[in-house]
């Protein structure tokens, strides 16, 4: 019962250097998201990819970039990390239509 | 645009009391309703859900109704418990895509013995 599994789960980087967030799912689903939580915000999100080969731009993409490897995987790229994308940043799936998403435990981002 | 607002917190509650946590959402469409719970340092989890108008959702003593006259989905629990202590999340999905979500910005629940 692995669900949604993000890797790393803590990392810390300087301002400038790169870094990617990997996801992976093993419900079957189609649907996959990258969200970023900041304090008093909710959660934003990112990017998402409707289905297998397909990704689109969501709330706050500027500074990503994101790539759906296959159907199970989803991963994050921060290509010059700045101390403004320090957050916590959550991947998760959906299945069928009206089912809730399934979300990771999150990756804890420390930029300075 | 599409937005959802829910009550500030920090709540503080006392084990056995009342919770309420407010939340209303813009009336574009017919979104599906939610409500998340995220414990310390874990993911969101789904507590429950709303599908159409009047429709109650509820999973561990906590219900919400869907409002369409009002627009609302308050989250409600009658007695609280130490463990219920989390940040609790509203969201309605997005009319242009049934699988994104608009999320509140959060309210964070303490509940002390």
């Amino acid at each position: 019962n692995a669900g949604v599994t993000q890797t790393p789960k803590f990392q810390v980087l300087k301002t400038g250097q790169s870094m990617t967030l990997q996801c992976a799912q093993d419900m079957n689903h189609n649907s996959m998201y990258w969200y970023r939580q900041d304090p008093g915000m909710g959660l934003r999100l990112i990017y998402y990819s409707a289905s297998e080969g397909t990704t689109d731009k969501g709330e706050v993409p500027n500074g990503y970039n994101v790539s759906r490897l296959n159907k199970r995987e989803f991963s994050l790229r921060l290509e010059s990390a700045a101390p403004s994308q320090t957050s916590v940043y959550f991947c998760a799936s959906i299945g069928p239509l009206n089912q809730p998403q399934h979300f990771g435990d999150g990756t804890r981002l420390s930029i300075l | 645009g599409n937005s959802v607002t829910q009550m500030e917190g920090p709540v503080t509650l006392s084990e056995e009391a009342f919770l309420t946590i407010n939340c209303t959402y813009t009336a574009t469409g017919y979104p599906s309703l939610f409500w998340y719970v995220q414990y310390p340092g874990e993911g969101l989890q789904l507590l429950l859900k709303a599908t159409k108008a009047d429709d109650k959702g509820s999973n561990k003593g906590f219900e919400a109704t869907y409002r369409k006259e009002t627009t609302s989905f308050h989250l409600e629990k009658g007695s609280v418990q130490v463990s219920d202590s989390a940040v609790y999340f509203c969201a309605r999905t997005l009319t242009d895509s049934w699988g994104k979500l608009q999320f509140g910005a959060g309210t964070q629940v303490v509940v002390t013995p």
